[in-house]
């Protein structure tokens, strides 16, 4: 299993973009199908998209279509989460998780990323 | 899209019970279903892949069944360590989906 290490805590004003980071330890993301997931304050889980660095592809769900934009740098091993146009509903937090073998069970995940969005 | 539905969202149990936790897929997905655990304040862990996979280290109580679009997940002598929040997801195809969650509390 990968490890993942996710950025810190952000404060986010409404209207601006984030970026949360997710790296990998051994520095590859080759393997794996990268999945992020955020979690508003008290609620369950929802999937945001995912990447498949090895095939260069995106997927992205309904709800977050035009707003979320997943990258892979596989020079660094890092994944990267960007959101924009944040509202105050945005407030969450944000994980990172990876599955092996070229299926979609994430068997590791980040420590989480708590983005808080305020004016 | 495949969307998931999970009941109850939430059950109270003692230690000792046997708790099912049952999950609907809006469309067949085979055995493409995973259940997490999660614990507050934590990332969730994997439990069960493909439907009945236990994970290695999850205990033996823990057991997963079904197929198609109806799926269970059992905690058989439910121990103090499994009051958590239970998550369904399917695993079939992009764009993944989770269920909306079963918290598992104490009677």
């Amino acid at each position: 299993q990968v490890q993942l290490v996710q950025s810190g805590a952000e404060v986010k004003k409404p209207g601006s973009s984030m970026r949360v980071s997710c790296k990998a330890s051994g520095g590859t993301l080759t393997k794996y199908t990268i999945s992020w997931v955020r979690q508003a304050p008290g609620q369950g889980l929802e999937w945001m998209g995912g990447i498949i660095p090895i095939l260069g592809s995106t997927n992205y769900a309904q709800n977050f279509q035009g707003r979320v934009t997943i990258t892979a740098d596989e020079s660094t091993g890092t994944a990267y989460m960007e959101l924009s146009s944040l509202k105050s509903e945005d407030t969450a937090t944000y994980y990172c998780a990876s599955a092996s073998g070229g299926l979609y069970y994430s068997d590791s995940w980040g420590q989480g990323t708590l983005v808080t969005v305020s004016s | 899209d495949i969307q998931m539905t999970q009941s109850p969202s939430s059950v109270s149990a003692s230690v000792g019970d046997r708790v099912t936790i049952t999950c609907r897929a809006s469309q067949g997905i085979r055995t493409w279903l995973a259940w997490y655990q999660q614990k507050p304040g934590k990332a969730p862990q994997l439990l069960i892949s493909a439907a009945s996979t236990l994970q290695s280290g999850v205990p033996s109580r823990f057991s997963g069944s079904g197929s198609g679009t109806d799926f269970t997940l059992t905690i058989n002598s439910l121990q103090p360590e499994d009051f958590a929040t239970y998550y369904c997801q399917q695993a079939s195809s992009f764009p993944l989906a989770f269920g909306g969650g079963t918290k598992v509390e104490i009677k």
